[in-house]
């Protein structure tokens, strides 16, 4: 079934730990996003990649980094997580002109 | 700066009433989308109206698009409790293949 799936759901860590966030999707989709979005808030862009070996930075600044190796397989990673990297972070891909976005169930990250 | 900002904030109804929420946006655009995003959870896509639209229905949604007002409203009809969810409009910065998001409507049906 095509879908888009986030590991973990949920993710609660010290800080100064490093961490990987998983998205993949069995879409087929080339272009792949990431969004940080605070409770109650609205999403912000943080990553975006429009294909295999693309990767661009978003309207927020992160200090989390992305790649892209294989077309179906986002992750982001942050080398060394703080309490301000507390949120939800959500992925999302989509296919054609319309930019009409797929996306996964989130994952929420919780920095001690 | 925020392409897009929604109004109301958070909107309380009964089921059975009507649910309206307005989208107000900054620049050009090509197409503008609605999202539903249910607490704690990723989010779906409801509808599109593209720049050259006035109007769209699919089930129970309607959506308004003026693009002299830059401004958008989602209408929903005959609301039920199962609807209770945050929804949030979407432009495409017109030239490029991203989009912005609004601030969102939370939005609570009563049984």
């Amino acid at each position: 079934e095509a879908d888009i799936y986030q590991t973990p759901r949920y993710l609660v860590i010290g800080t100064g730990k490093k961490i990987t966030l998983e998205c993949s999707q069995t879409m087929g989709h080339d272009k792949m996003y990431w969004y940080q979005q605070d409770p109650g808030m609205e999403l912000h862009l943080i990553h975006y990649s429009y294909g295999v070996n693309s990767t661009e930075k978003g309207d927020l600044s992160s200090e989390s980094t992305v790649s892209r190796i294989r077309t179906e397989h986002f992750p982001l990673t942050l080398e060394s997580a703080r309490p301000s990297h507390t949120s939800q972070y959500l992925c999302a891909s989509s296919e054609g002109r319309s930019n009409e976005q797929f996306f996964g169930p989130g994952t929420r990250l919780t920095v001690l | 700066s925020q392409q897009g900002e929604e109004d109301p904030q958070a909107l309380s109804i009964q089921e059975g009433e009507n649910a309206t929420m307005n989208c107000s946006y900054k620049t050009s655009i090509n197409n503008l989308q609605w999202y539903r995003q249910n607490s704690g959870r990723g989010l779906v896509h409801l509808i599109l109206i593209r720049s050259n639209e006035r109007e769209k229905h699919s089930g129970r949604l309607r959506v308004t698009l003026d693009t002299s007002k830059k401004s958008s409203s989602l209408l929903i009809t005959a609301s039920r409790a199962a609807d209770t969810a945050s929804y949030f409009c979407a432009t495409d910065a017109f030239g490029t293949d991203k989009l912005i998001f609004g601030t969102g409507t939370r939005l609570q049906v009563f049984p």
